[in-house]
């Protein structure tokens, strides 16, 4: 257990349908983070957040909304997502000032758009 | 921004072989080059990582090397084992950012 926990593990949804995915970390790390994983692009950053505050938005449609509410919880709203959203999301947290830097990630939730 | 570019893509060698994943970067400022290995159906774990004022490290069968000369670095498995098989991502950080920019990933396979 790396301590980074999301759910669900796995979700179908439609086009229309409005859902969020969670993430939550135990290990006291200020960084958290959303990767998009597909075939097309394995590990594809999405949002990042520092102390609650977003600090990266990597050109991400607005239909993917994030929400970090504190330093151990972070969220993914998705509303009116496209048959090609269908991916691994994966939440990572690390500590910004550690010399390592190491990213630990969760399971992933596996999304699928109908 | 930081580039990281991963060969190849795919590689597949016999039990007890050598592998050799090859990374480049851009951004000379870089200092921390950490590999992550993702089992099928897993998430990615850090296995290893190195930093520039290293030129060598191991770890076990694993050793990442540094060439910041060339801007390259790589991972090195030797005596490879079944289980070695998975996706293989570097990365490369930064003295001034703490997100990682990451390759896109090598698909080892080790045929028993």
């Amino acid at each position: 257990e790396t301590g980074v926990t999301q759910t669900p593990r796995h979700l179908v949804m439609g086009m229309t349908n409005k859902k969020s995915l969670k993430c939550e970390q135990h290990l006291g790390h200020n960084a958290m983070y959303w990767y998009k994983q597909s075939a097309k692009k394995p590990l594809e950053l999405m949002f990042v957040y520092n102390f609650k505050e977003q600090t990266e938005n990597n050109s991400v449609p607005s239909r993917f909304s994030p929400e970090c509410p504190n330093s151990s919880h972070l969220f993914l709203h998705l509303h009116t997502l496209q048959p090609e959203d269908s991916a691994l999301y994966l939440c990572a947290s690390s500590q910004d000032r550690a010399n390592t830097g190491e990213l630990f990630f969760g399971e992933g939730s596996r999304l699928t758009v109908l | 921004g930081e580039n990281v570019e991963q060969h190849p893509s795919t590689l597949s060698v016999q039990e007890g072989d050598s592998a050799v994943i090859k990374c480049t970067y851009s951004d000379s400022a870089s200092n921390y080059f950490p590999w992550y290995k993702q089992e099928l159906g897993k998430r990615p774990q850090l296995i290893i990582d190195i930093r520039s004022n290293v030129g060598e490290k191991k770890d076990q069968r694993i050793a990442v090397t540094l060439n910041k000369t060339a801007k390259h670095f790589s991972l090195h498995i030797t005596e490879t084992q079944p289980e070695d098989s998975a996706v293989y991502f570097c990365a490369a950080r930064s003295g001034g950012s703490y997100i990682p920019t990451f390759g896109r990933g090598t698909s080892l396979i080790v045929h028993p």
